[in-house]
């Protein structure tokens, strides 16, 4: 079955405190795996699109990668303004639906 | 370009009752999903439309219910509400059916009583 899980659910930091979010998948074959940010009463707002193993992705304080089991989203001396939930989804090849994780919910502590 | 509109943007409802919601995709974008979103379960997928056709469906009731018009606007009806329904409904729209990511709308936050 395919799923999605995101680790850790919550996450506070001190501002300029840099660390991962980890995001594993098990899928029967990847077509794309995304990052999206969702800030309180908003919408998922995409961040980036990884469609294979090794890929790496930036913008500003954000770098996505992706392994074959897993991705990751660093984030470098983070801001307040970076606190929002973050979330996984992943795209099978079979179909187009979409997987998503339940999100690592990012608090930045100034 | 104007995003993805959905409205309401609130709604109240007694259970039982049924609702209509409304989703307005990026001009060009063909493709339209729907997603519930609760505290426990993270998104949901509901389902999915491309001109005019619903292409995925996923593990929900029948009460729950869509469709696509010519002009890629979607509707999705909940029938016979249940506590359970609250939740914030998003939609989302692609040209391409989801490939490159969706862009979502603000969604629109039902709550049963």
């Amino acid at each position: 079955e395919d799923q999605v899980t995101q680790s850790p659910e919550a996450l506070r930091l001190q501002e300029g405190e840099s660390s991962s979010l980890n995001c594993s998948y098990t899928v029967s074959g990847l077509r794309g795996l995304f990052w999206y940010r969702q800030d309180p009463g908003k919408g998922p707002e995409f961040l980036f699109t990884l469609y294979s193993a090794g890929e790496e992705k930036e913008k500003e304080r954000l770098k996505a990668t992706l392994t074959k089991k897993e991705s990751f989203l660093h984030i470098t001396a983070p801001k307040p303004e970076d606190s929002a939930t973050y979330l996984c989804a992943v795209q099978a090849l079979t179909g187009n639906q979409f997987y998503f994780g339940t999100g690592t919910s990012l608090t930045v502590i100034p | 370009k104007a995003g993805v509109t959905q409205t309401p943007r609130y709604l109240i409802k007694t259970r039982g009752q049924q609702v209509t919601l409304s989703c307005s995709p990026i001009s060009g974008h063909r493709s339209v999903s729907w997603y519930q979103q609760t505290p426990g379960q993270g998104l949901q997928f509901l389902f999915e439309y491309f001109s005019e056709t619903q292409r995925n469906k996923g593990n929900f009731p029948g009460r729950f219910s869509g469709r696509q018009f010519s002009n890629s606007r979607s509707e999705m009806n909940v029938s016979t509400l249940e506590l359970g329904d609250s939740a914030l409904y998003l939609c989302a729209s692609s040209s391409t059916q989801g490939f490159g990511g969706y862009t979502f709308g603000s969604g629109t936050r039902l709550t049963v009583v």
